[in-house]
């Protein structure tokens, strides 16, 4: 079965300074991997996906991601952060199986400091 | 765009009672989620649905059941609320390829006093 870590609950960035969230899965197989965003009070976003390709992917906000089969990792990156994108930022894996959902990390909240 | 509406956004419930949570989506999505969102723990699947009258049980399905007649509602039913169900819930949809995203509803904020 495959499972996601999110090792840091909670992130402070200066605004305007850079930012990399840390996401680690476990899956037997390639698998299909995504980054969501939730503002407060708001439903969840799609930042960024990643199923095949290109390892660095891009996404909207400005945000990528890089996919390290070698770590099992793909991790959240952002060069300078803006006060809006203070948010949770969830991943989340997937398999490439019929009849399987999305599995998702806890989470890491982000604070963005002035 | 692909629009997911949950019919609550805030609702509240007495313990015992019978609670019924609906999502529908516009996009003829095969796939369908239920997540339940609690501070700490992330999103927990509830159950999922991959067809109509179709249903796959996820990580924490006690005390909860669902019900899909038609392709675009997916219903949660919580059978006998108790204060444990106090909770975030997020309705979601796909296409059915693994390789797509999941589009969420608003969610609905669920308490049981």
């Amino acid at each position: 079965a495959q499972s996601v870590t999110q090792p840091d609950i909670h992130i402070t960035v200066s605004e305007g300074a850079s930012l990399e969230l840390r996401c680690n899965y476990s899956y037997g197989a390639t698998p299909y991997l995504f980054w969501y965003v939730q503002s407060p009070g708001q439903g969840l976003q799609l930042l960024l996906k990643y199923f095949s390709g290109d390892t660095l992917v891009q996404g909207i906000k400005g945000f990528e991601a890089e996919f390290k089969r070698s770590q099992s990792s793909f991790n959240l990156r952002k060069p300078s952060v803006h006060w809006s994108d203070a948010a949770e930022y969830f991943c989340a894996v997937g398999a490439n199986q019929a009849g399987t959902a999305l599995i998702f990390g806890k989470g890491t909240t982000l604070s963005v400091s002035s | 765009d692909v629009k997911v509406t949950q019919s609550s956004r805030y609702l509240v419930k007495r313990t015992g009672e019978k609670v019924f949570l609906e999502c529908v989506q516009d996009m003829d999505h095969e796939n369908m989620f239920w997540y339940r969102q609690d501070p700490g723990l992330g999103l927990r699947l509830i159950y999922f649905s991959y067809d109509v009258k179709m249903k796959e049980k996820g990580d924490i399905p006690e005390g909860y059941s669902v019900s899909r007649e038609k392709k675009e509602r997916f219903s949660l039913i919580l059978e006998s609320a108790s204060t444990n169900q106090t909770s975030m819930y997020l309705c979601a949809s796909r296409p059915p390829d693994n390789y797509n995203e999941q589009f969420f509803g608003p969610g609905t904020r669920l308490t049981v006093l």
